[in-house]
Formats: C-alpha cells, sequence, structure tokens
C-alpha cells in the first residue's frame, strides 16, 4: 500500500487479557520499528526488525511483551496479561534503505486497558 | 542512555510571531531528524540534517545542526495556526531515538 497500516486504530482490553497488534509495512521497506507514545510524551522505543537479522529487542519493557516479522512484511506486537499502564498508543514505522532514510509512521493503535 | 532534551516543553504563541524550539544531547549523532505529529496521526518527516552546522529551510521553517552533531535548532517564522503540533527531534542510530517533545499552539 502507499503507507503504513496499523489496525486496530484502537483497542479496548480488560487488565490480564492478551492483544495483538498488527503493522503493516510499506511494500519494500526492509526495517521496521514499534514504539510507544503515552499521552503528551514522546516515542519510546521497542523493537526494531532489520531484513533477516535477529531484531533489536533492547526497548521492550517487560517479558509480557513480544514482536513478530516474517521476512520484510507484516509485524504483530504482542503484549500478554495487560495492565493498566500499558494504555498508550503503539506506532509502527517503516523504512526504506539506510538510517539517513526518513521514518514513515503508521496512524498508531491507542491501546486502552480497562 | 542516550538522552534528548526538548525546549520548550510547551508553546502558546499568537499568529505571526517567531519561535525557536531547541533539541540537545550528550550524544553525537550520525544524523538528526524533525518530525511533526497531530493529533491522532503518526509523526511526519519535516527534514533530516546530517553535516556538522548544516542549515536547511523548508519555507517559514529554518532548521540548523549543531557543529558537534549533538544538538539542532527549529526556528519559525511568522507562525501560522496551521504550524501547530506537536513537534520531535530525533537522534539516528540504528534507530530513532527521540526527544520530549514540544507542544505548540498557535493562535490566530
Amino acid at each position: 500500500g502507499a503507507g503504513v497500516s496499523q489496525s486496530p486504530s484502537n483497542k479496548v482490553t480488560e487488565k490480564g487479557k492478551d492483544v495483538e497488534l498488527r503493522c503493516d509495512p510499506i511494500s519494500g521497506h526492509t526495517a521496521l520499528y514499534w514504539y510507544r507514545q503515552r499521552l503528551g510524551q514522546g516515542l519510546e522505543f521497542l523493537i526494531y526488525f532489520q531484513g533477516n537479522s535477529a531484531p533489536d529487542k533492547s526497548g521492550l519493557p517487560s517479558d509480557r511483551f513480544s514482536a513478530e516479522r516474517t521476512g520484510e512484511s507484516v509485524s504483530t506486537l504482542t503484549i500478554q496479561r495487560t495492565q493498566q499502564e500499558d494504555s498508550a498508543v503503539y506506532l509502527c514505522a517503516s523504512r526504506k534503505g539506510g538510517v539517513s532514510y526518513g521514518y514513515t509512521f503508521g496512524s498508531g493503535t491507542r491501546l486502552t486497558v480497562v | 542512555t542516550q538522552l534528548l532534551e526538548q525546549s520548550p516543553q510547551f508553546l502558546s504563541i499568537q499568529e505571526g510571531e517567531n519561535l525557536t524550539v531547541y533539541c540537545n544531547s550528550s550524544s553525537v549523532f550520525s544524523s538528526l531528524q524533525w518530525y511533526r505529529q497531530e493529533p491522532g496521526e503518526g509523526p511526519v518527516l519535516l527534514v533530516t540534517v546530517v553535516t556538522g552546522g548544516e542549515v536547511k529551510k523548508l519555507k517559514r521553517l529554518t532548521f540548523q545542526f549543531g557543529d558537534a552533531r549533538k544538538d539542532s535548532s527549529l526556528h519559525i517564522t511568522a507562525a501560522q495556526p496551521g504550524d501547530t503540533g506537536l513537534y520531535l527531534c530525533a537522534g539516528n542510530t540504528d534507530k530513532l531515538i527521540f526527544g520530549t517533545g514540544t507542544r505548540l499552539q498557535v493562535f490566530p
């Protein structure tokens, strides 16, 4: 597609349930990133995929968070046993080439844990 | 840990005023990017600066990268209500490290 697509756009879940967030990057973009943005704050890095290399998971806040990506296509971010502090907008971005290229962001998934 | 501090955090100004947003770090970055984010949307790239001392202009916006590649500034001339948004600087390593953000409100 023309842009980065994320689904769902909004998700309300009960505390303790698992959620899956999906990201469809721009075709041909080799790098894919997940960020978290709490209300009124900047973006917090979560995880980064680059081609077939091992992902950089250094930003994942706990072992309840995991992400997968198959090749250079769709990625899913999974949060197990959600907590209220997980409430945030989860943003996905893809990048075409090297680090000097701009990132193209999706519109995000707004997760609310009640 | 690489941190990017932005100042000010919040800025409310009248249409036609000038403003400058600062982005500072103790780390050196290979390049630095500025993004603007509107409510309900992801950040959108405004500019990438690569060379120390580099100045780039985008209409009424002027971006400067510090000589040591640790800091940057964004200057907006004659701000318009359409400039309202969250401005984010981001330093490039193998991933983008985002600044704390500056929320700009321009009133007509």
